[in-house]
């Protein structure tokens, strides 16, 4: 089974300022890496598939980036909005055999 | 914009049966795959099974097969899933949400809002 790894745990940022997560995998995966953003006392949201294509009604800030075992989500510039729970995921084999989720990044105000 | 409805929340002994559901719009959940996800308190997402529900072809997280039942009657454009004896380690949020095929790798795209389970003497 792949096992998706995301650092770091918790990112400390202003508003305004760089995000750059993380997503390891534990071995080469095809590009079918997902994030997704969770907000508390919500559903999580689909943010970017295909490890770098934005999903519909998601603002150019967030950008995905990444093959083989290491991808990267990037918000260009944070908004109060985007302080979240970042989750990435990937899908082996269709029907699904393998769907595994990353830990999550907490991105959280400095 | 495709809505999933999932039960409301429930709150179970040990050893009691449920059943959750997740209803989709009717004009394409046949030909939708749905899949359920955990989420433990406090805790990250786990992928616990998929189901086509125009023939109820599903497949199964290891973590999770045998652990639960996932169904579907698409004559309702529902989905379930089932516990026959619930465990106190049982308790979290369960999500059904839609694998999307307009995008890369069916992500899921859609999103119910949650149903909250409680397993508690």
């Amino acid at each position: 089974e792949i096992v998706l790894t995301q650092s770091p745990a918790t990112l400390s940022l202003s508003p305004g300022e760089r995000a750059t997560l993380s997503c390891r995998a534990s071995q080469t995966v095809n590009s079918y890496l997902a994030w997704y953003q969770q907000k508390p006392g919500q559903a999580p949201r689909l943010l970017i598939y295909g490890a770098s294509s934005r999903a519909a009604g998601i603002p150019a800030r967030f950008s995905g980036s990444g093959s083989g075992t290491d991808f990267t989500l990037t918000i260009s510039s944070l908004e109060p909005e985007d302080f979240a729970v970042y989750y990435c995921h990937h899908r082996y084999k269709w029907p699904p055999k393998s769907l595994t989720f990353g830990g999550g990044t907490r991105v959280e105000i400095k | 914009e495709v809505q999933l409805v999932q039960s409301g929340a429930e709150v179970k002994k040990p050893g009691e049966s449920l059943k959750i559901s997740c209803q989709g719009p009717g004009s394409n959940f046949a030909t939708s795959w749905i899949g359920w996800v955990r989420q433990m308190p406090g805790k990250g997402l786990e992928w616990m099974g998929t189901i086509y529900p125009g023939d109820s072809h599903t497949t199964y997280s290891p973590s999770f097969e045998g652990q639960v039942t996932i169904s579907a009657d698409k004559t309702i454009s529902t989905a379930y899933l089932q516990w026959s004896s619930l465990k106190a380690s049982d308790s979290a949020m369960y999500y059904c949400a839609r694998h999307s095929f307009d995008a890369s790798g069916f992500p899921f795209d859609h999103w119910g809002q949650g149903t909250l389970v409680t397993v508690s003497s």
